[in-house]
This record gives C-alpha cells, sequence and structure tokens, in this order.
C-alpha cells in the first residue's frame, strides 16, 4: 500500500488527453510538500518530467503538465502520443515517516 | 553530459551482505546529495535512503524497511556513493536505482538516473 494513491491504469486514444491523479494525505501533499512526477518506459529507468508540481525539465514536451492542491496532484498529457504508453509515479515527501514517498504508479495505455 | 552508472548487483543468499556502487561523471560529485530507490519485479518505486552532501553534513537517512540494515557512504574524491546491504531478505530483490538528487525546502526529487542494478535475494 503506498503513501500516494495512484491509480493503476488509464488509457486514451491518440491525440486525447488524459489525466492521472495523486492523492496523499496532510503529512505529504496537504502539508505543503511538492509533488514531482517520472516517466518509465517499457524496460527503462524512470526519467524526471515534472518537477515542483508543474515545471518540466529542458527536453520534456509541453504537452505534459502537472497541478496540485490540497492534497492531490495530478498529470496531465494532452495530445496523446503512442510513444507516452509507460508508467508513470509521483513522488513527494513524507513529514511523519522522515522521508521520501512514491505513488504506487499509474500504467498508460495509448489505444 | 551527466551519467550515473550503479554496479555490483547480483545473486546473493539470504542472511548475506553485498555492496552496490554507484559512480557519477559530468558534475561536481560533492556538491549533491544522492539517493538510491528500487523496484522489485513487476512493482513500483520505493525509496531506500540519501546521503547529504559534505556541505550539509554528509549524512545519510532510510526508509524504515531497510534502516539498521543498509548503510550509505560517499567518497568524493572518487565520485562514488556505495550501498551496504547487509542481512538481505528476499524483499530485497529489485533492480536498485542510484539518482542525484536535489532538495529545496526539505522537498526532494531525482532528475538524473542510473541504469540500475539487479539484486537478486535467493537460496
Amino acid at each position: 500500500q503506498s503513501v500516494l494513491t495512484q491509480p493503476p491504469s488509464v488509457s486514451g486514444a491518440p491525440g486525447q488527453r488524459v489525466t492521472i491523479s495523486c492523492t496523499g494525505s496532510s503529512s505529504n501533499i496537504g502539508a505543503g510538500y511538492d509533488v514531482h512526477w517520472y516517466q518509465q518506459l517499457p524496460g527503462t529507468a524512470p526519467k524526471l518530467l515534472i518537477y515542483y508540481n508543474s515545471n518540466r525539465p529542458s527536453g520534456v514536451p509541453d504537452r505534459f503538465s502537472g497541478s496540485k492542491s490540497g492534497t492531490s496532484a495530478s498529470l496531465a498529457i494532452t495530445g496523446l502520443q503512442a510513444e507516452d504508453e509507460a508508467d508513470y509515479y509521483c513522488q513527494s515527501y513524507d513529514y511523519s515517516l522522515s522521508g521520501v514517498v512514491f505513488g504506487g504508479g499509474t500504467k498508460l495505455t495509448v489505444l | 553530459e551527466v551519467q550515473v552508472v550503479e554496479s555490483g548487483g547480483g545473486l546473493v543468499q539470504p542472511g548475506r551482505s553485498l555492496r552496490l556502487s554507484c559512480t557519477a561523471s559530468g558534475f561536481t560529485f560533492g556538491d549533491y546529495d544522492l539517493s538510491w530507490v528500487r523496484q522489485a519485479p513487476g512493482k513500483g518505486l520505493e525509496w531506500v535512503g540519501l546521503i547529504k552532501s559534505k556541505t550539509y553534513g554528509g549524512t545519510a537517512e532510510y526508509a524504515a524497511s531497510v534502516k539498521g540494515r543498509f548503510t550509505i557512504s560517499r567518497d568524493d574524491s572518487k565520485s562514488v556513493a556505495y550501498l551496504q546491504m547487509n542481512s538481505l531478505k528476499t524483499e530485497d530483490t529489485a533492480v536498485y536505482y542510484c539518482t542525484r538528487q536535489l532538495v529545496v525546502a526539505a522537498t526532494y526529487y531525482f532528475d538524473y538516473w542510473g541504469l540500475g542494478t539487479l539484486v537478486t535475494v535467493s537460496s
């Protein structure tokens, strides 16, 4: 059971928009800690996708965006492409656990 | 170009020890915190622990699941970090990733990841 809750899977057709939620609690996201997102393509290492809730590292397309509100965060992907098929993880910090916490991951399928 | 490379994985029996190495290049190693993150087969990501830069004390912090069994250290002169794993359990079987860590206001995130090294704990 992950501290941050994500849907196990989401799907969408090419060109569509999908969102992935990340729900935390008052000891992590709700306490004001930022949320970061990672993309893990099949068989590869995770890659930083979004940092500090809504910032994109250089090279990440603007089709990817993030937001945070209250005890939750979300990742939105617009103009879905086949290459976006991957696992997506949210990450934050939890003060009651005194450590970094990840969501359980969401598998995105492009139909 | 920033690179992080893990090594030292392999098959080990329960109760035994193993040491992983993380060799970095392309940045001033001593200026950065580092974290280890693992991923069990078919499962999600789990933070293992971190080591701060000497500027911030060089101290290590650990997840509850490994505290007391795992130790993280660093040798800035060699740009290498280590994960010493003792009293290994079957549930420690995972790919172990070394990551470069950035931190602002107690929020950590990982901007560069290695390819990982597989540790299999089995008799």
